[in-house]
């Protein structure tokens, strides 16, 4: 079965600043890893997803991750944080749909 | 295009009662999997149908069911409500439910109190 960490419930950095929020997963078979984003009283947006096509992964808003097997992390980051990426973001891997599991989420605040 | 539409939005029930979620999956999207969303828990899986039938099933108790029409719609239901419960519950439609990394897209929930 498949697992995801994400490092660090919350991450607060300034407008300008790089984001970068950590995920490390756990599977027995190459995963599918994804993104996404969740504003306040909103449902999931995806925000990009690896499918071994590449591991540099780009994604909307900016938003980059890698994959990194020997690692087994999937972290994600934006150059310059906005004021508008302020939401939670989840980091989620599946093999199969009803096999999606996600992290716990990390709460980004934007300092101006 | 239409994303995924779940209604109601907010409700709120008494403990005991029963509670029924609505969901409609993308167009074209046949695959539609139900997550509960509280603050302790995180993201839970409850249950994916595909073609009108239940394929997987998550870990909580016979009370949630759910059940997909032959449009794919798909509805929960929840029955002697738990304090516990209350939560967000998340739809979300995929084209297949299969290997394929296919992306699962998410409605805005259902936002569910029990009092």
């Amino acid at each position: 079965a498949q697992s995801v960490t994400q490092l660090g419930s919350h991450v607060s950095v300034s407008e300008g600043a790089l984001v970068l929020l950590r995920c490390n997963y756990s599977s027995s078979v190459p995963p599918y890893l994804f993104w996404y984003v969740q504003y306040p009283n909103q449902g999931l947006q995806l925000l990009l997803k690896y499918t071994s096509a590449a591991t540099l992964v780009k994604g909307i808003n900016g938003f980059e991750a890698e994959f990194k097997k020997s690692e087994t992390s999937f972290h994600l980051t934006k150059p310059s944080a906005h004021m508008s990426d302020a939401a939670e973001y989840f980091c989620a891997v599946s093999t199969r749909v009803s096999d999606m599991r996600f992290g716990a989420g990390t709460r980004l605040t934007v300092k101006p | 295009k239409a994303g995924v539409t779940q209604t109601p939005r907010y409700l709120i029930k008494t403990r005991g009662q029963q509670v029924t979620l609505s969901c409609s999956p993308i167009s074209g999207h046949r695959s539609v999997s139900w997550y509960q969303q509280t603050p302790g828990q995180g993201l839970q899986f409850l249950f994916e149908y595909f073609s009108e039938t239940q394929r997987n099933k998550g870990n909580f108790p016979g009370r949630f069911s759910g059940r997909q029409f032959s449009n794919s719609r798909s509805e929960m239901n929840v029955s002697t409500l738990e304090l516990g419960d209350s939560a967000l519950y998340l739809c979300a439609s995929s084209l297949a439910p299969d290997n394929s990394g296919n992306t699962i897209y998410f409605g805005e929930g259902s936002w569910l109190t029990v009092v």
